[in-house]
Order: C-alpha cells, then structure tokens, then sequence
C-alpha cells in the first residue's frame, strides 16, 4: 500500500497571504488528523476529518481550516498569514474507527512565512 | 483538554544501556497511548503503543508499561544502539468537542535520545 503522502513539500510564503496544503491518505483510510509541529510548542493537533465531517477540532485560531472530499484526501487552509504559522504541518490517516487505530503520518509540508 | 508531560528533554546514552522515557497525562478518560520515533528530517513512526487495560508491552528491545492510577506511562529501550539515536514522543487519545477521541493524539514535547558508539 502506498504511503500518506502530502503536497508541496514546501512553500513560503509571505504574511497576509493564504496557502492550501493537500494530504491523501492510505487507501482505505478515511480519517485525516492533521497537526502542526514547531520546535517550540511540538506537535499540536489541528483538526480531524471523517468521511467528509470535522469530528475533532484543536484550540487554533478560525485562520486555520480544513476539508474532506469523497475520496477522503484532504486539505487544510490558512489565511492572513503570520510570522508564527511558520511550521512543518503534518497529517496522519488512520481507518477512523476506533480510538486504537494506528495514526500514519505523512512526510509533512514546510511552510515559511516571511 | 488533555495535557501530556514527557521527561527527559533530552537523553544521552553509550551504545548497549538502556533508555527510559517517562510520561503523564491528565485526561482520565484517555485510553490509547502510541509512541512515535522521529528520525531527523523524517516523518514520525509508530514504534509501540499501548492500550488502557493492559499493564505492559514488549515488542524486542523495546517495551512499554502504563499505570493508569498514576495516569503515566513509560518507554524502555534496552541494548540501546546508534540507530536508536531520534526525537521520541508519548502521545495519550483525548475525548474531543465531537465526543470521540478517534484521530485526536495530545503529544508529549519530545525526547531527544542520542546512542553515543
């Protein structure tokens, strides 16, 4: 089975600006956890989509948004960038039915806000 | 909401010792506990997770032990070598505002492990 995989890699962007970050999940899987990691505050969780639903939501401000599609890939947006949204963003997929189901992560996309 | 401590920050050891990573958590609630091994640069991986009714865990070299009264858990890592060297994370599931706790992990921040040769 192919891995999580998510899309771009990196990106900078500029303060003010939005960005749109892509994750597709193991086949099958039809939750997508995403999280951001930073070295300061570590890995804290953004949000959870299942089969098209936000289930779970973390303490991030409004600026940060996501959204499932039928073939449960996901994306997440965040708008007015700021300087500290600065941060390798990850997203996990699991099969979404159980609190014990294994979380696997993707390789994370960079973003830096200049 | 659920808050996770992991202690040491950073943890340096000779190849062949043993490590031990410690946890806490608050969430009395929470009944799942991975643990994931970040190698520099790399996405993290689960290494070995435990669930709320099981006291211990081994999986080789590598074993887990929760006390759910104390509401903490442990990593050890025995015959330690240089490829163990990683940032290592407890993680506990937490019950959110949906009232599931499925796809919801609060991290502990990190144990950096190096396996001086």
């Amino acid at each position: 089975k192919a891995g999580v995989t998510q899309t771009p890699r990196y990106l900078i962007k500029t303060r003010g600006q939005q960005v749109t970050l892509s994750c597709s999940p193991i086949s099958g899987h039809r939750s997508v956890s995403w999280y951001q990691q930073t070295p300061g505050q570590g890995l804290q969780f953004l949000f959870e989509y299942f089969s098209e639903t936000q289930r779970n939501k973390g303490n991030f401000p409004g600026r940060f948004s996501g959204r499932q599609f039928s073939n449960s890939r996901s994306e997440m947006n965040v708008s007015t960038l700021e300087l500290g949204d600065s941060a390798l963003y990850l997203c996990a997929s699991s099969p979404g039915t159980s609190s014990y189901n294994e979380q696997f992560f993707g390789p994370g996309t960079r973003l830096t806000v200049l | 909401g659920e808050n996770v401590e992991q202690h040491p920050s950073t943890l340096s050891v000779q190849e062949g010792d043993s490590a031990v990573i410690k946890c806490t958590y608050s969430d009395s609630a929470s009944n799942y506990f991975p643990w994931y091994k970040q190698e520099l640069g790399k996405r993290p991986q689960l290494i070995i997770d435990i669930r709320s009714n099981v006291g211990e865990k081994k999986d080789q070299r590598i074993a887990v032990t929760l006390n759910k009264t104390a509401k903490h858990f442990s990593l050890h890592i025995t015959e330690t070598q240089p490829e163990d060297s990683a940032v290592y994370f407890c993680a506990a599931n937490e019950r959110g505002a949906g009232g599931t706790s499925y796809g919801k992990l609060t991290f502990g921040q990190g144990t950096i492990l190096t396996v001086h040769p």
